[in-house]
């Protein structure tokens, strides 16, 4: 089956900062890439996504990137703030009903 | 707005109770998840369902049990807990495949002692 990757585990950046976080994925089928954001204490929304026939998605200050060939895509956020900080998770799906999850990312950022 | 329920958001058991955790949507959709999350491990799958009295195992089956009698509502069972199953457990719902995404619930800690 499917298995993402996710890196880093914890990201600590600094207010107005720029944070990336980064997946891979293994199977050359999937489509479709979405990104989840769990503030704490709360659960899993999904933020934005991306389907393989696009190569970047931007929405205010996140964008997602991806590539193909290499079977790698990220989340950028720009100019951080404090209400950013959260766990995000990113996911791959080959079309089917499910998701398959990377670790999730930490990211604190510093007033 | 999407409403996933969970029947509880912190629940306390002894090892080797049998203990069920309920999850409802009030949209009608097809598909219901249950994940287990943890620490640098991410959301795992236990189970999904398609359609009522349907299932299918997902990456950690092993110690659980699902049971989807109705469509709106999807139960997790730990027919014997056990202490490494104290977990925080996230139900979800879809309409149908994955781009049309997935909602989640408010989540369920679980502590076995």
């Amino acid at each position: 089956g499917e298995n993402v990757e996710q890196h880093p585990s914890t990201l600590s950046v600094q207010e107005g900062d720029s944070a990336v976080i980064k997946c891979t994925y293994s199977d050359s089928a999937s489509n479709y890439f979405p990104w989840y954001k769990q503030e704490l204490g709360k659960r899993p929304q999904l933020i934005i996504d991306i389907r393989s026939n696009v190569g970047e998605k931007k929405d205010q200050r996140i964008a997602v990137t991806l590539n193909k060939t290499a079977k790698h895509f990220s989340l950028h956020i720009t100019e951080t703030q404090p209400e950013d900080s959260a766990v995000y998770f990113c996911a791959a799906s080959t079309g089917a009903n499910n998701l398959f999850f990377g670790t999730g990312t930490r990211l604190t950022v510093i007033p | 707005d999407v409403k996933v329920t969970q029947s509880s958001r912190y629940l306390v058991k002894r090892t080797g109770e049998k203990v069920f955790l309920e999850c409802v949507q009030d949209m009608d959709h097809e598909n219901m998840f249950w994940y287990r999350q943890d620490p640098g491990l991410g959301l795992r799958l236990i189970y999904f369902s398609y359609d009522v009295k349907m299932k299918e195992k997902g990456d950690i089956p092993e110690g659980y049990s699902v049971s989807r009698e109705k469509k709106e509502r999807f139960s997790l069972i730990l027919e014997s807990a056990s202490t490494n199953q104290t977990s925080m457990y996230l139900c979800a719902s879809s309409p149908g495949t994955a781009e049309l995404g997935q909602y989640f619930g408010p989540g369920t800690r679980l502590t076995v002692t």
